[in-house]
């Protein structure tokens, strides 16, 4: 089946810091999607991208889908405490709908004071 | 808040038994999902709804089951249940309402399934 590579599997970053993860996967995507997952709560969605190549931007936000339909990355730039969590890259192959999503193993983010 | 419900937000049991999830779609959303999050497999997706009729399926237990209701909401059934079915199980939803959809899924707040 397929199978998304997520990496780093954890970060310790400073405040401010720049923050990039990313997925790769053994088969091409029609669209990545960017998830983010507090304690005890369910995924929420950052970012969704539908064509090979686009980068889009949702505040200090920025992804791409990469132009093999195999990757995609995740930009944060100036990290601030809300920004601790669990970030997961989503792949869903199927046109049609009928299909789930695949999920990366998420990246853990930890900013340090 | 996605939009999507899901009751009950705990719920622990023993071994062996039998226990009903609910979700409840944004509204209109004609599309309804399944995960299954444990630490060891991540999320995976269990079976996907689709206006009532079942339209896809992922790594689904044969003891589990769902159906979609003709108001749309949904239920995940998990019978015969062991220490290993111990997870977050977490419904999506989207509008799915033709083919140029394209994939992005509103997830709910999840329910921790502890099996003693």
């Amino acid at each position: 089946g397929q199978q998304l590579n997520q990496s780093p599997q954890s970060m310790f970053i400073q405040e401010g810091e720049d923050v990039s993860m990313n997925c790769t996967s053994s088969s091409i995507f029609n669209t990545w999607l960017w998830y983010k997952q507090d304690p005890g709560e369910g995924p929420v969605l950052l970012i969704a991208l539908y064509k090979a190549g686009e980068l889009t931007s949702n505040g200090r936000l920025t992804a791409q889908f990469g132009i093999t339909r195999k990757d995609s990355f995740l930009n944060i730039s100036a990290s601030i405490p809300s920004d601790v969590g669990i970030y997961f890259c989503a792949g869903r192959f199927s046109g049609g709908g009928a299909d789930g999503l695949t999920f990366g193993k998420g990246t853990h983010l930890i900013i340090q004071p | 808040d996605s939009g999507v419900t899901q009751t009950p937000k705990h719920l622990i049991t023993a071994t062996g038994q039998r226990v009903t999830l609910r979700c409840s779609p944004r509204s209109g959303d004609l599309s309804v999902y399944w995960y299954q999050q444990s630490l060891d497999q991540g999320l995976q997706f269990l079976i996907q709804y689709y206006n009532g009729e079942e339209r896809a399926k992922g790594n689904i237990l044969e003891r589990f089951s769902a159906q979609q209701f003709p108001d749309l909401h949904s239920e995940l059934n998990l019978s015969s249940l062991e220490l290993g079915d111990s997870a977050l199980y977490f419904c999506a939803s989207n509008p799915l309402r033709d083919t140029s959809d394209l994939g992005t899924q509103y997830f709910g707040p999840g329910t921790r399934l502890l099996v003693l």
